[in-house]
């Protein structure tokens, strides 16, 4: 799977939007952009993913750029509950079975 | 439907000993993951099992093994501890391990080595 790049941390201010950049510059045709988060002490989980066009669901948006070598994570409004360790993932469709590579991802913090 | 359990929570054990991790995947998925997650190497894909079989492998050595019975459930083994295994395993479950699938993890089984 091609590899991603995402700041280590960020800031938001409770109630807030919030933006988490995904740089993904080798991205192919067939791999789809997902994202999931990890809380603290829990296993990650399943935010959003996209392969083309905008995404949204009750977690978040996901917007892709047109050239598809970035991504954005939307959070429209956050709440304490929303600070997580981000981790943007490219999977191929042509890729057999469900292995996630993971990075670093983006610690986000939410201030009250 | 009940979410992805793993037995125990968390485990003490001491250098060259081995240990066996169990995983519940959620109900009707047939396709179990396993990873290591630790401050220094983040989160790194062990292997995963479908229908009874391994069908993909991280880069770990031949120490960690695993197995899935015939209700999905799996078990991982590390022989031979190293202090180096102190980690939290995780482990996640899909329906038929398809690329585009979700993944459900568990909250992980924090293993401790002294």
């Amino acid at each position: 799977d091609a590899k991603t790049t995402q700041p280590n941390s960020m800031e938001s201010n409770e109630e807030e939007p919030v933006h988490l950049p995904c740089n993904h510059s080798t991205i192919s045709g067939t791999d789809y952009i997902h994202w999931y988060r990890q809380l603290p002490s829990q296993g990650p989980e399943y935010v959003i993913h996209g392969l083309t066009s905008n995404v949204n669901n009750r977690m978040a948006s996901l917007a892709i750029a047109e050239d598809r070598k970035s991504s954005t994570l939307i959070l429209h409004r956050a709440t304490l509950r929303d600070a997580a360790v981000y981790y943007c993932i490219l999977r191929s469709k042509e890729t057999s079975g469900s292995r996630l590579t993971f990075g670093e991802g983006t610690q986000l913090t939410v201030n009250p | 439907k009940a979410g992805v359990t793993q037995t125990p929570r968390y485990l003490i054990k001491t250098r060259g000993q081995q240990v066996t991790l169990s995983c519940s995947p959620i109900s009707g998925h047939r396709s179990v993951s396993w990873y290591q997650q630790t401050p220094g190497q983040g989160l790194q894909f062990l292997f995963e099992y479908f229908s009874e079989t391994q069908r993909n492998k991280g880069n770990f050595p031949g120490r960690f093994s695993g197995r899935q019975f015939s209700n999905s459930r799996s078990e991982m083994n590390v022989s031979t501890l190293e202090l180096g295994d102190s980690a939290l395993y995780l482990c996640a479950s899909s329906p038929d391990g398809f690329s585009q699938e979700t993944q459900y993890f568990g909250p992980g089984t924090r293993l401790l080595v002294l």
